[in-house]
């Protein structure tokens, strides 16, 4: 069983649509989740953290759901430039090594 | 601020050769340190971490190795490359034992031919 998984899409969506992304994750332990963005033959780039209470960065939302162990991600008012694939990253508590889970990605294109 | 280096940035190597890849870390001391691999269309797989110099734990067997002969340089190696190590290799690191995310390098894009 995987430890973080996601819709692998791809999602294709026009410009000024909302997208939303889910991923669960199999330890309930776990500890601090993330979502990263990676574009086409570069880095993953952290895109924001996720918080218990959920969190708002400009038109990106991300809620967390500890019950259920699951984690998305709202991207509202799509932009070009939103075109990317989307990692839900997940950490184990108590892990002093600090060792972060991936998730395989979700492909976002956006279409003008 | 913190920067990460990590070279060379495409490399085509042919079956058989050596490999060294080397990541380093500024603005920093005591990272944890990370090798991940990402294969064409794949996720990203663990190879190496280290908390510590002369410190590295394997995640997966293979003819890949590392090495952490400073505080914030960190080293992939192998004697003789496979076919199937080609992929894109990315160094990433963050502060020790924390609830952070990585920092990634820029990654190498190696191709064995």
């Amino acid at each position: 069983r995987k430890e973080v998984e996601q819709d692998p899409g791809p999602f294709n969506v026009p410009e000024g649509a909302t997208v939303a992304f889910n991923c669960t994750y199999s330890n309930s332990a776990s500890q601090s989740f993330f979502w990263y963005r990676q574009d086409c033959r570069k880095e993953p780039k952290l895109l924001m953290s996720v918080y218990s209470s959920g969190n708002e960065d400009g038109r990106f939302t991300a809620q967390l759901n500890r019950a259920s162990q699951y984690i998305s991600l709202l991207i509202r008012d799509s932009k070009l430039s939103d075109s990317a694939t989307y990692l839900c990253v997940v950490k184990d508590r108590g892990s002093t090594l600090g060792r972060l889970y991936f998730g395989r990605g979700t492909q976002l294109t956006v279409w003008p | 601020s913190q920067t990460i280096h990590q070279w060379p940035a495409t490399l085509v190597q042919p079956v058989g050769s050596p490999l060294s890849l080397e990541c380093t870390v500024e603005g920093t001391s005591n990272p944890n340190l990370y090798w991940y691999r990402q294969a064409a269309g794949r996720g990203l797989q663990l190879l190496f971490y280290s908390v510590g110099i002369g410190q590295i734990s394997s995640e997966v067997p293979q003819n890949l190795s590392a090495s952490r002969p400073q505080d914030r340089q960190f080293i992939l190696s192998s004697k003789k490359l496979l076919l199937s190590d080609s992929g894109f290799y990315l160094c990433a690191w963050t502060p020790g034992g924390g609830y952070y995310g990585y920092t990634f390098g820029s990654g190498t894009r190696l191709t064995v031919v």
